[in-house]
């Protein structure tokens, strides 16, 4: 059985910092991995996708990982903004373009 | 230009009570999906069509019915709706979506239903 998980689910930092939101997946067999954006009373914007044969993907203050073997992915967000608070979601990929998403880390960056 | 866009963007109604959603994409994507986010921001699957086909038919009860008249357009008809069904609920569309693909998803803004 497919299931994601995130942790933390609520994270507050002051502003300039660098911070990990970490997430992990009980089945390796995903074809990629996928982090969101979620803002209130809106829709997911994509921020990064990696690929099962990628190791990481950048974008940005972003940079996203992928640990197929241990079933983890991180994303690492450098020098953190007020805008950049918001619900960050991974999703994992398999077959057929199921997509499992996770509970989401709820960021809040104060200025 | 809205890439995924879903109407209404707010629904409350009462019990038992029929509605539909509807959703449309602009991209000339093959792959259209339904996901429900429940009041603990669990997004799940519902339903994917492929060129007007379903593909993917999670566990739902058959109350939910998804119609695909053309490709760009996915709706989402509930009869009898239930208290359980409240929630937000995400269209989405990817350029191919079969087997094997890795294509990204695009998601719409959501409609947030409501039963009373």
């Amino acid at each position: 059985k497919q299931e994601v998980t995130q942790i933390p689910a609520a994270l507050s930092v002051p502003e300039g910092e660098n911070l990990v939101l970490n997430c992990s997946f009980t089945d390796s067999a995903i074809y990629n991995l996928q982090w969101f954006r979620q803002d209130p009373g809106k829709g997911l914007t994509s921020l990064l996708l990696i690929q099962s044969s990628q190791r990481e993907q950048t974008s940005g203050r972003l940079n996203a990982s992928l640990d197929k073997s241990s079933g983890r992915s991180t994303l690492y967000i450098a020098a953190s903004q007020p805008g950049d608070s918001a619900t960050y979601l991974c999703a994992a990929l398999y077959n057929f373009n199921k997509f499992y998403f996770g509970s989401g880390t709820k960021l809040n960056v104060k200025p | 230009d809205t890439a995924v866009s879903q109407t209404p963007k707010y629904l409350v109604t009462q019990m038992g009570n029929d509605k539909s959603i509807k959703c449309e994409q602009n991209l000339g994507h093959d792959t259209m999906y339904w996901y429900k986010q429940d009041s603990k921001k669990f997004l799940k699957i519902m339903f994917s069509y492929n060129n007007k086909e379903l593909i993917i038919n999670e566990t739902v009860p058959n109350r939910f019915s998804p119609k695909s008249p053309d490709k760009a357009h996915l709706n989402l008809h509930i009869n009898s709706l239930e208290l359980g069904d409240s929630a937000v609920y995400f269209c989405a569309s990817s350029q191919r979506g079969l087997a094997g693909s890795t294509d990204t998803q695009y998601f719409g803004p959501g409609t947030r239903l409501t039963v009373l």
